[in-house]
């Protein structure tokens, strides 16, 4: 069964920094790997979507790696701002079927 | 284009009610997933529905069912609600289904309430 960790559970950062977000899979028979943000109450923004035979991918500020063999996603922001303040997560897709299976997030305050 | 749209935006029912939310996908898409968000739980998957036909499920009571209907757009009914029904329900819609399908675009969700 697919488990996904996301580390750390919660950061809080001053404004301009830049930081790594990580999510881990326990079963490497991806697809692909999506990243999302979440505002409170609100739905899923997708930010980026990697698939299983890229490395990684770049959206402005964002730029997510993946590494399938080890299991593990990383999503780094660039000179963050307070607008960044969210819950991020993460989600896997398997090779059969099209369920995501989601990280718990992390949720981030960018505090000016 | 007009994102995944999901009715009502809030809703509250007592115990022992049924429930009906709607998912209207991206034009163009075929494949709609629903998933139930908890605080305790996390996002799960709920099931999945293609050209009106389900094709996943996840680990849920048969109180929870869907539909799909020939415009892709879905439903999803909730029957004999109990409290921990009470979750924000996310649909998303995929161009296609299975390997073929790509990125998953998500609805702003129904903040469903059982009191």
């Amino acid at each position: 069964k697919q488990e996904v960790t996301q580390i750390p559970a919660a950061l809080s950062v001053p404004e301009g920094e830049n930081l790594v977000l990580n999510c881990s899979f326990t079963d490497s028979a991806i697809y692909n790997l999506q990243w999302f943000r979440q505002d409170p109450g609100k739905g899923l923004t997708s930010l980026l979507l990697i698939q299983s035979s890229q490395r990684e991918q770049t959206s402005g500020r964002l730029n997510a790696s993946l590494d399938k063999s080890s299991g593990r996603s990383t999503l780094y922001i660039a000179a963050s701002q307070p607008g960044d303040s969210a819950t991020y997560l993460c989600a896997v897709k398997k090779t059969s079927g099209s369920r995501l299976t989601f990280g718990e997030g992390t949720q981030l305050t960018v505090n000016p | 284009k007009a994102g995944v749209t999901q009715t009502p935006r809030y809703l509250i029912k007592t115990r022992g009610q049924q429930v009906t939310l709607s998912c209207s996908p991206i034009s163009g898409h075929r494949s709609v997933s629903w998933y139930q968000q908890t605080p305790g739980q996390g996002l799960q998957f709920l099931f999945e529905y293609f050209s009106e036909t389900q094709r996943n499920k996840g680990n849920f009571p048969g109180r929870f069912s869907g539909r799909q209907f020939s415009n892709s757009r879905s439903e999803m009914n909730v029957s004999t609600l109990e409290l921990g029904d009470s979750a924000l329900y996310l649909c998303a819609s995929r161009v296609g289904q299975g390997l073929s399908d790509t990125e998953a675009f998500f609805g702003q969700g129904t903040r469903l309430t059982v009191v």
